[in-house]
């Protein structure tokens, strides 16, 4: 499974827009690009996942270039609430198995100020 | 309410004993894993489940056991060989066709 480097943490202020790179070298063709947000002593949420191009739903946007081999969280507006731990994830296109040895990074903490 | 179902949230252990840890998933997955998180850092795999009465080892199994007797359960027992297992457990699930794990809220467990 691809191994992922995104930056340990990031700073912001309330209204800004955060982006949050991850890295993925080594990403096959039938991998997808997940992203998870976690708030202390609660399990990762599921965010948003995509495989190539541009995704959005209503919490966040996720770009993908077309070698794939980065994709870049995007959080519009954030809050206070938005005080997290995000991972970058690559999952295999599941077809009758399960995901195997995951491989999670510590994350990217961010820090939304006031 | 769908979902997966972990409990206790906060588990104090005396040293030399065995506690089991539940997770329960009505979300009809086939896969199931368990984490462990250390304050501060990331998630890591203890063991797996593909289907039932099947599970494999991750990279940090030792000191941990665990069953898949029914598709529902995956519960896991941290034995008095783990040295160090005061930490925060995650147990997840995933369908069969899909390509998304899902959480529960976590277990905390403390060694005192």
């Amino acid at each position: 499974l691809a191994k992922t480097t995104q930056p340990i943490s990031m700073d912001s202020y309330e209204g800004q827009e955060v982006n949050i790179t991850c890295s993925h070298n080594n990403i096959a063709t039938n991998d997808y690009i997940t992203w998870y947000q976690q708030f202390p002593s609660q399990g990762p949420r599921f965010i948003i996942q995509g495989y190539k191009t541009k995704v959005t739903n209503e919490v966040a946007s996720l770009f993908i270039p077309a070698d794939r081999k980065s994709s870049t969280l995007s959080l519009p507006r954030v809050s206070l609430s938005d005080t997290a731990v995000y991972y970058c994830l690559v999952l295999k296109a599941n077809y009758g198995g399960s995901q195997g040895n995951l491989i999670f990074g510590k994350g990217t903490k961010l820090s939304v100020k006031p | 309410d769908g979902g997966i179902t972990q409990s206790p949230k906060y588990l104090f252990r005396k040293e030399g004993q065995n506690v089991t840890l539940s997770c329960e998933q009505n979300l009809n997955h086939d896969a199931m894993y368990w984490y462990r998180q250390d304050p501060g850092q990331g998630l890591r795999l203890i063991y797996y489940s593909q289907i039932v009465n099947d599970f494999q080892k991750g990279d940090i199994a030792e000191g941990y056991s665990v069953s898949r007797e029914k598709k529902e359960s995956f519960p896991l027992t941290v034995t008095s060989a783990q040295k160090n297992p005061t930490a925060f457990y995650l147990c997840a699930s995933q369908r069969t066709s899909g390509n998304t794990i899902y959480f529960g809220e976590g277990s905390w467990l403390t060694v005192v």
